[in-house]
């Protein structure tokens, strides 16, 4: 019964290579975000959809491209992985019309980049 | 443009004695704040938030956070720390109703909890 999913947990790779990670979540929720904690913890958010619709991109490289196939998915695919791509992703999942915008988190990918 | 700041990368305190996080925030717009706690490899998880109303709130686990708008601070209190309060706790502002989609985060405060 776990609210927001990702997959995989752990992601080795070598630079050059094209990864994808995986993201689901089942609390009804139609807005999704994805995260990104560098070494030093610090979160900033990369990508937000609303019902399948991109509604935040923060100057992000465009390697990295989000895909939501419906509500309850939003995926994250990177292109040529770079060493500063080593990080860990976080989706999250909120639902828009609330009166505030409590973000439920998933448990994080961890990718290496080698 | 939003922003949040959050003094002290590291916090050490006895088990039993206060902790205080602090936070302190920039907004053009009344805020949404936000504390939420990450124990290692894990996620994070929601520890209370600040709509509107009343400006002390109380979350999980014995925290609770006072909203000042003329000090533009959320600090996080607890009365009395336990060992398993260690984790690191982040401060967080969204710009509410006039966006609700993006949250700021500060950089975070390790908080260790001694014996």
């Amino acid at each position: 019964d776990t609210a927001v999913s990702q997959t995989p947990k752990y992601l080795v790779t070598q630079m050059g290579n094209d990864k994808s990670i995986k993201c689901e979540q089942n609390l009804g929720h139609d807005t999704m975000y994805w995260y990104k904690q560098d070494s030093k913890k610090f979160l900033k958010i990369m990508f937000s959809y609303n019902n399948k619709e991109l509604i935040i991109n923060e100057t992000v490289p465009n390697r990295f491209s989000p895909k939501s196939p419906d509500k309850a998915h939003l995926n994250l695919h990177i292109n040529s992985l770079e060493l500063g791509d080593s990080a860990v992703y976080f989706c999250a999942s909120s639902l828009r019309d609330s009166s505030y915008n409590e973000q439920f988190f998933g448990p994080g990918t961890r990718l290496t980049v080698l | 443009a939003q922003s949040v700041t959050q003094l002290g990368s590291h916090v050490s305190v006895s088990e039993g004695a206060l902790v205080l996080l602090r936070c302190n925030y920039s907004s053009s717009v009344p805020p949404y704040l936000f504390w939420y706690v990450q124990y290692p490899n894990q996620g994070l998880q929601l520890l209370l938030k600040y709509t509107t109303g009343a400006t002390l709130v109380k979350g999980i686990n014995g925290f609770e956070a006072e909203f000042k708008k003329s000090e533009t601070s959320f600090h996080l209190t607890k009365p009395s720390a336990h060992m398993s309060d260690a984790a690191e706790y982040f401060c967080a502002v969204s710009e509410g109703s006039y966006n609700t989609d993006k949250l700021i985060f500060g950089t975070g405060t390790r908080l260790q909890v001694f014996p």
